[in-house]
């Protein structure tokens, strides 16, 4: 279901500790799964991507994982840096185009 | 090449004004969603447009809220007598095409206040 009103839920990690920030999504036609990174006063900012015919994709520092059963999708970030201080969101896409359904948020805090 | 541009990027309006938001997609870029932010919470989808077509409005509020992309210049989100409850963050986001993977780009958003 959807947070109105509440505050996001915040991890807070030590820097060069490894981040793991997850997100159920709602909807089992999905097929389609994004990481996105907020940061104060910006828009979201593409992380990684990944298709619901795959349960693990890596890029740079990420790695994304997906549980088709359980409706769970993961955002694993390596060597947690200040940087990567922000909000992250997870958005899922069911449907024909590029509409997408976002996630509350995870605050994520890095402790120097 | 430039971003998402979106202006203004903060607009304070009273109660009962109108509100109108641009966003210039990228160069290119033919395909533009608008969605709205609550503090605090996830981005929420209002519309998907292409040039000169509004394809998906299923998230617009049906009364005050209006939104085109014509030819020639940038998508407009045009809300007409605000109240408070519109005060958010609009972002728009645009894409080369509609087919995965997804090519968003995001602009950094209008903050609109209304008092």
């Amino acid at each position: 279901g959807e947070s109105v009103g509440l505050h996001l839920p915040t991890l807070s990690v030590q820097e060069g500790d490894n981040s793991i920030i997850n997100c159920a999504y709602s909807n089992s036609a999905s097929d389609y799964f994004i990481w996105y990174k907020q940061e104060s006063g910006k828009g979201p900012q593409f992380i990684i991507d990944i298709r619901s015919n795959m349960d693990k994709r890596q890029g740079q520092r990420v790695t994304v994982l997906l549980n088709k059963t359980v409706k769970h999708l993961s955002l694993q970030i390596a060597a947690t840096q200040p940087g990567d201080s922000a909000v992250y969101f997870c958005a899922e896409k069911a449907g024909g185009y590029q509409k997408v359904t976002f996630g509350t948020g995870t605050k994520l805090q890095v402790i120097p | 090449n430039a971003g998402v541009m979106q202006n203004p990027r903060h607009l304070v309006r009273r109660r009962g004004q109108e509100a109108r938001l641009r966003c210039s997609p990228m160069k290119g870029h033919s395909h533009v969603y608008w969605y709205r932010q609550l503090p605090e919470e996830g981005l929420k989808f209002m519309v998907y447009l292409q040039k000169e077509n509004i394809i998906d409005e299923s998230g617009m509020p049906k009364e005050r809220f209006s939104a085109e992309f014509p030819k020639e210049g940038p998508s407009i989100l045009r809300i007409q007598q605000v109240v408070r409850g519109d005060s958010a963050a609009y972002f728009c986001a645009s894409s080369p095409s509609d087919q995965l993977p997804i090519g968003y780009t995001f602009g950094s958003g209008t903050r609109l206040t209304v008092v």
